[in-house]
């Protein structure tokens, strides 16, 4: 089955950049999507085909995407940033969609 | 306003049979697919299925093909997941979601989340 590869954890000190990547053989052609998700709260989309951000979410947030490897970066993360991150996408087929592993943000 | 409310946390047995409900406000469910997804303790996301509000289609990611049931109530504006036959590993949090279509493609994305619904299933 097809899989989304993401670090374990990522950690920041507040101000700086953070950055949180997926990879999968299928991104060349497929969208990525990212949520976030907060300590005993439901997830939230972030970001979607690619680089899309909804309206309610901040300018911090971006998205970009080149190859097999998808990117999620956060500018001037901040305390209230850290959070489990995980990226979604549909295998080659379009078929299947697959989040991947999650990363842990630590903003410390 | 955009809201999927889900039902309470449950606790059961194995064996028991089990149904799960979410309503959505109308401009959630009118002609959207408002599908589900299990989150196991500490673990990742996995999509179940997904159902469409206008005509009920309904499709299954492999895994939950078979394993439950994803109905909805129109006239309620309210989707259900169920089981017949709870295991120890149905323990989870269960999310409703509201599924926007991918381009050129099969499956979905999720753009608003239900609250989730804690299922313990213990002897």
């Amino acid at each position: 089955s097809y899989e989304l590869t993401q670090p374990p954890s990522v950690s920041v000190s507040p101000g700086q950049t953070a950055r949180i990547t997926c990879s999968g053989d299928a991104l060349p052609r497929k969208y990525a999507y990212w949520y976030q998700q907060k300590s005993g709260q439901a997830p939230v989309l972030v970001i979607y085909e690619d680089k899309k951000r909804p309206s309610e979410i901040p300018e911090k947030f971006s998205g970009s995407s080149s190859g097999t490897m998808a990117t999620l970066t956060i500018s001037g993360a901040q305390v209230e940033d850290e959070a489990d991150y995980f990226c979604y996408s549909t295998d080659s087929s379009g078929n299947q969609g697959v989040f991947g592993g999650g990363t842990r943000l630590t903003v410390l | 306003e955009v809201q999927l409310v889900q039902s309470g946390a449950e606790v059961k047995k194995p064996g028991e049979s089990l149904k799960i409900s979410c309503k959505g406000s109308e401009k959630t469910f009118t002609s959207y697919w408002i599908g589900w997804v299990r989150q196991m303790s500490g673990k990742g996301l996995e999509c179940m299925g997904i159902i469409h509000s206008g005509d009920s289609e309904t499709r299954y990611s492999p895994s939950f093909q078979g394993q439950v049931t994803i109905s909805l109530d129109k006239s309620i504006t309210t989707a259900y997941l169920q089981w017949t036959s709870l295991k120890a590993s149905d323990t989870a949090i269960y999310y409703c979601v509201r599924g926007r279509p991918i381009s050129g493609s099969y499956s979905h994305y999720f753009d608003f989340w239900g609250q989730g619904t804690l299922v313990t299933v213990s002897s």
